[in-house]
């Protein structure tokens, strides 16, 4: 089974809607969690941790299911410049710094 | 990004020819990884160095070898490249306190 696993995609959504993505993980020892933002032919970016139950940035919201091993990343009133693969990331808890990536999902907001 | 600066950005060469990709950062971190990326399989990790001198394999190591002479530089050597490393690579150094890894901008590596 894979560390992290994400919804296919894609999503291609008209501007003003809500969007949600989900992320299972295999290790229910994870305590961290994380969305990256990767914009096409270019490298990753943080856009949020996730430490507790959720977190909340503007019209960004993830939420944490310890329960279920999964993560939702939440986009409200989509904009154009939204556009981008999300990427799910769960730390290895083997005790190495390192990150497991998802594939990503991509989204493409539509004007 | 002024932080991690990865040599060369495009590179094109021919099975069995060798060559370096070069990661240098200015944050003065510790902790610095070379990733691959390829389509429908994420990022996954090929080696990784701890703090200068020190290196270990990551999820795909084999093909690669690295070098960590000092704090800024983490190199990528394929010593003969094959098709199958035709790929992304990105360079990163992690940040500890925020638990970020921070990207350099990528290499894009065709190997024919």
């Amino acid at each position: 089974r894979k560390e992290v696993e994400q919804d296919p995609g894609p999503f291609n959504v008209p501007e003003g809607a809500t969007v949600a993505f989900n992320c299972t993980y295999s290790n229910s020892a994870s305590q961290s969690f994380f969305w990256y933002r990767q914009d096409c032919r270019k490298e990753p970016k943080l856009l949020m941790s996730v430490y507790s139950s959720g977190n909340e940035d503007g019209r960004f919201t993830a939420q944490l299911n310890r329960a279920s091993q999964y993560i939702s990343l939440l986009i409200r009133d989509s904009k154009l410049s939204d556009s981008a693969t999300y990427l799910c990331v769960v730390p290895d808890q083997t005790g190495a710094n390192n990150l497991f990536f998802g594939t990503g999902t991509r989204l493409t907001v539509i004007p | 990004n002024a932080g991690v600066t990865q040599t060369p950005k495009f590179q094109v060469l021919k099975t069995g020819q060798s060559m370096t990709l070069q990661c240098a950062q200015d944050m003065n971190h510790n902790s610095m990884y070379w990733y691959r990326q390829d389509p429908g399989m994420g990022l996954r990790l090929i080696y990784y160095s701890a703090s200068e001198g020190t290196t270990d394999k990551g999820e795909v190591p084999n093909g690669y070898n690295v070098s960590r002479l000092n704090k800024r530089e983490f190199s990528l050597r394929l010593e003969s490249a094959a098709p199958s490393q035709t790929s992304v690579y990105f360079c990163a150094i992690y940040r500890g306190l925020t638990g970020e890894l921070f990207f350099g901008e990528g290499s894009r590596l065709t190997v024919l």
